[in-house]
């Protein structure tokens, strides 16, 4: 029964580069999460994607960064022109999508730029 | 704004309860009371949730008060693995199940 895989666990880009995180959700989870853990920081909400939509992404800096969660295959987390304050955790979570239900998490992208 | 209110920290003994407490003196009818617990270098973990009967699972209790504007989780027998930042988040029950991560508890687990 796997739970959330995220890939790469460790990611090192350049200034400039993108960076694409991965995330494949719980079997049967149509509800994706990304939230992002800055150094000493706490955890953040990103976005909020169902199937083929985003659904609420307040959370998501306004340029460079996007999302999104295809009717086939993982939800992809895309960062283009990466700066070192983009180096990171980056956390992604499925759920069946309401307050009464547990949310899973998996191990996390550590983004580190150079 | 994460609206709970917890300690900053918490120590405590190996194979002793771990009381954690939290504040949500604002919290709605509809809101859902969820914990969850980050090791260090992983992904948070969920612990348990509830909205007003106390819960029991094989990881914790939830004990909600009956105003429902405070609850506490506990740890019946702590371990040096139970160390972790333990958050107690609000969770809305018309929503989608987005949480709000505030500082959360750093609990210290001593042998």
């Amino acid at each position: 029964n796997a739970g959330v895989m995220q890939n790469p666990r460790h990611l090192v880009r350049r200034r400039g580069q993108e960076a694409r995180l991965r995330c494949s959700p719980v079997k049967g989870h149509s509800h994706v999460y990304w939230y992002r853990q800055l150094p000493e920081e706490g955890l953040k909400f990103m976005v909020y994607l169902q199937k083929e939509n985003i659904i609420d992404e307040s959370g998501m800096p306004k340029e460079r960064f996007s999302a999104e969660f295809p009717k086939e295959g993982p939800s992809i987390l895309r960062i283009q022109q990466v700066v070192r304050g983009d180096s990171a955790a980056y956390f992604c979570a499925s759920s069946l999508g309401t307050g009464n239900t547990e949310a899973f998490f998996g191990q996390g992208t550590r983004l580190t730029v150079v | 704004d994460a609206k709970t209110t917890q300690p900053n920290s918490m120590e405590s003994n190996e194979e002793e309860p771990v009381h954690l407490p939290c504040n949500h003196s604002t919290i709605s009818g509809t809101d859902y009371i969820h914990w969850y617990r980050q090791l260090p270098s992983q992904g948070p973990e969920y612990v348990i949730h509830g909205l007003t009967s106390n819960v029991n699972n094989r990881m914790a209790s939830l004990a909600i008060a009956e105003d429902r504007k405070s609850s506490t989780l506990i740890l019946h027998r702590a371990t040096l693995r139970d160390a972790a930042v333990y958050y107690c988040i609000r969770v809305s029950g018309t929503s989608y199940g987005k949480l709000t991560f505030g500082q959360g508890t750093i609990l210290t687990v001593h042998p």
